[in-house]
């Protein structure tokens, strides 16, 4: 049972580039979910999704782009990244019932040159 | 949105002290949790408290969630190194399908 797995750990791009951070899930939670944590801004939420097909904007949404086609993946797309998206990502995973208590990834490095 | 705001920031704790940390929403919540982040880490759950004026203990944590359910508190007691870290919390409304997490605790803790 691995939990909730990212990849990559690190990645460096350059400005204007995409890349696709991968988020997997093995315990059939319902709900997924990716933070982005900078320094003293705590973790603000991108997007999330409450089952397969189904996603919506979280607090921080814009450069971002998500899907959801099976229970178990949720990536997250970086269109056209820029220096403002160096952070480190975390994806985490729940039951949609008992009050969303988050499992968490050990989240993706980013550095956006 | 729902804001969710802890006080203090940061902490310089010495060892064997307590201290306590602080979470404070600007609308009631249907139910708050306590997440611990070690340096490097990830966050990790600690515990959900749902109930008016709940009060739960880990060991040497004391967790409670107000009256009104919009603040809770974490207090530490015999902090030890392996306290280090930041600590958060996060609440969620009535039927609503977001996390907000709060801004963090830092706490560093000197030998």
């Amino acid at each position: 049972n691995a939990g909730v797995t990212q990849t990559p750990k690190f990645q460096v791009l350059k400005t204007g580039q995409s890349m696709t951070l991968q988020c997997a899930q093995d315990m059939n939670h319902e709900y997924m979910s990716w933070y982005r944590q900078d320094p003293g801004m705590g973790l603000r939420l991108i997007h999330y999704s409450v089952g397969a097909g189904i996603t919506d904007q979280g607090e921080v949404p814009n450069g971002y782009n998500v899907s959801r086609s099976t229970t178990e993946d949720f990536p997250l797309r970086l269109l056209s990244a820029a220096p403002s998206q160096t952070s480190v990502y975390f994806c985490a995973s729940s039951y949609q019932i008992g009050g969303l208590v988050q499992y968490f990834g050990a989240g993706t490095r980013l550095s956006v040159l | 949105g729902q804001q969710v705001m802890q006080i203090p920031q940061y902490q310089h704790v010495q060892e064997g002290e307590d201290f306590t940390t602080y979470c404070n929403s600007s609308t009631t919540l249907s139910n708050i949790q306590w997440y611990k982040q070690r340096p490097g880490g990830h966050p990790v759950f600690l515990i959900q408290l749902v109930k008016s004026g709940e009060v739960k203990k880990q060991k040497r944590l004391t967790f409670q969630f107000g009256e009104a359910k919009k603040n809770s508190s974490l207090h530490i007691t015999a902090t030890q190194t392996t306290d280090v870290g930041t600590y958060f919390c996060a609440g969620s409304g009535s039927g609503n399908n977001r996390l907000a997490f709060g801004k963090g605790n830092q706490v560093v803790v000197i030998p």
